[in-house]
């Protein structure tokens, strides 16, 4: 089975902070893509990569950056963590030449408190 | 742009009753449509998905949804809700004019709960 791995369960930080959340998955994967889950407004994509040194913005991309100098792992940054960053984040892959298949693959995520 | 609408933020059922999660979608072309499902404390896992073909897919733990290309919908159903179907419940869509990168927009999320 695909294993896509946070480093962190829980994370409090303190607000200025610079802050790392670690993603690496065991599949070989292209697509690796960072989410934000909030109550009520679902999952929202921040960045994405298909590929080693690739990204893409998603729709929020205000206040993180992302670095991807492997295949197997996607970190996201918050340069000056913020209390409204507080917030559950999650990392999901996909295989890039299943392209009728794209079916995510999602790590059990990283909620994140700002303080 | 793609969206996609949960519009019931809970759904209360009976164990033994049958479980409907609704969904709706906009996107310019034609859409490929996603279930996907949150225990509390893991991630998201895949259910079911709708690419082309057949307007009723059956996806995993009994579950089946149905697309409707006039209603843009793709609403989850269940004949017979278990206790442990509780759990948070998201759609989503990506439109397939769009293909880089597999981008997919979710919905807002349905909670269900299911009593005995």
């Amino acid at each position: 089975d695909v294993k896509v791995t946070q480093s962190s369960r829980y994370l409090v930080k303190r607000t200025g902070e610079k802050v790392f959340l670690e993603c690496v998955q065991d599949m070989d994967h292209e697509n690796m893509f960072w989410y934000r889950q909030d109550p009520g407004l679902g999952l929202r994509l921040i960045y994405f990569s298909y590929d080693v040194k690739m990204k893409e913005k998603g729709d929020i991309p205000e206040g993180y950056s992302v670095s991807r100098e492997k295949k197997e792992r996607f970190s996201l940054i918050l340069e000056s963590a913020s209390t409204n960053q507080t917030s559950m984040y999650l990392c999901a892959s996909s295989p890039l030449r299943e392209t009728l298949n794209e079916k995510l693959f999602f790590g059990s995520g990283t909620q994140l408190s700002v303080l | 742009a793609q969206s996609v609408a949960q519009p019931e933020d809970q759904v209360n059922v009976a164990e033994g009753n049958p479980l409907t999660v609704k969904c709706t979608y906009s996107v310019s072309g034609n859409p490929y449509l996603f279930w996907y499902v949150q225990y509390p404390n893991r991630g998201l896992q895949f259910l079911l998905k709708y690419i082309t073909g057949d307007n009723l897919v059956k996806g995993s733990y009994g579950f089946e949804a149905e697309f409707n290309k006039s209603q843009t919908s793709f609403h989850l159903k269940k004949p017979s809700a278990l206790v442990s179907d509780s759990a948070l419940y998201f759609c989503a869509v990506r439109d397939k004019v769009k293909a880089a990168g597999n981008k997919l927009t979710f919905g807002g999320g349905t909670r269900v709960l299911v009593k005995p």
